[in-house]
């Protein structure tokens, strides 16, 4: 069974900083690209990273770009984001998402986490 | 603000069909494929159509998705209390380079 378990969400000040992680379990880790989605309270869904099997390929959302990094170990089958700089509408939950290739992605999502909420407030 | 566009509700008695449409342009939808997800109330998202009209294991033969220039609708069929849900269109936007969701939109069976 595919199991995508989000952690290290939390209340940080603006400008400040956190990282999330997200443990992969029931499947190859390694030979598929990964996402992270994001859901500010009561709005649509934002994809907001990605990155490809090997971590050749990682593409970025406009509204994160420069502020967040994305990366993944294949030794222990988990995937990270490293938030700095955080605003307000940066609040939301993140959701930790399968990609169903390798490379080239994403293309769309076929596994979904159950979150971690990241609240941004002063 | 979303480049897709989707009706912010829809509404059906049990047994009706209801179709969602989704609009776009021809950095997204016109030339990439589009997926639909539904999201149940407090629970995350999940995969209901991949690849314009294709449906992954376990999802049932009521959801049936169609593309045709930069529209997209999503089709469900014998309406169900449990279709109750946010229902997002997807897809790969070619000027933003981004994978874009929807609006949502939301169904109620009535």
């Amino acid at each position: 069974e595919v199991k995508l378990v989000e952690s290290g969400g939390g209340l940080v000040q603006p400008g400040g900083s956190l990282r999330v992680s997200c443990a992969a379990s029931g499947f190859p880790f390694r030979l598929y690209g990964m996402n992270w989605v994001r859901q500010a309270p009561g709005k649509a869904l934002e994809w907001v990273s990605y990155i490809s099997s090997l971590g050749s390929s990682i593409k970025y959302a406009d509204s994160v770009k420069g502020r967040f990094t994305v990366s993944r170990d294949d030794g222990d089958n988990s995937l990270h984001l490293q938030m700095n700089s955080l605003r307000d509408e940066d609040t939301a939950l993140y959701y930790c998402v399968r990609d169903p290739y390798q490379d080239g992605g994403p293309y769309y999502f076929d596994y979904w986490g159950r979150g971690t909420l990241v609240s941004v407030s002063s | 603000q979303s480049v897709l566009t989707q009706p912010p509700s829809a509404s059906g008695t049990p047994g009706q069909r209801v179709t969602i449409s989704c609009s776009g342009s021809t950095s997204n939808i016109g030339n990439n494929n589009v997926d639909w997800y539904r999201q149940l109330p407090r629970t995350a998202p999940n995969l209901l159509i991949y690849t314009n009209h294709q449906r992954p294991s376990g999802v049932p033969d009521r959801f049936s998705g169609s593309k045709s220039g930069t529209s997209a609708s999503l089709a469900i069929s014998g309406l169900q209390s449990e279709d109750e849900a946010e229902y997002y269109c997807a897809a790969w936007d070619d000027s933003l380079s981004a994978y874009v969701f929807g609006t949502g939109t939301k169904v109620t069976v009535l």
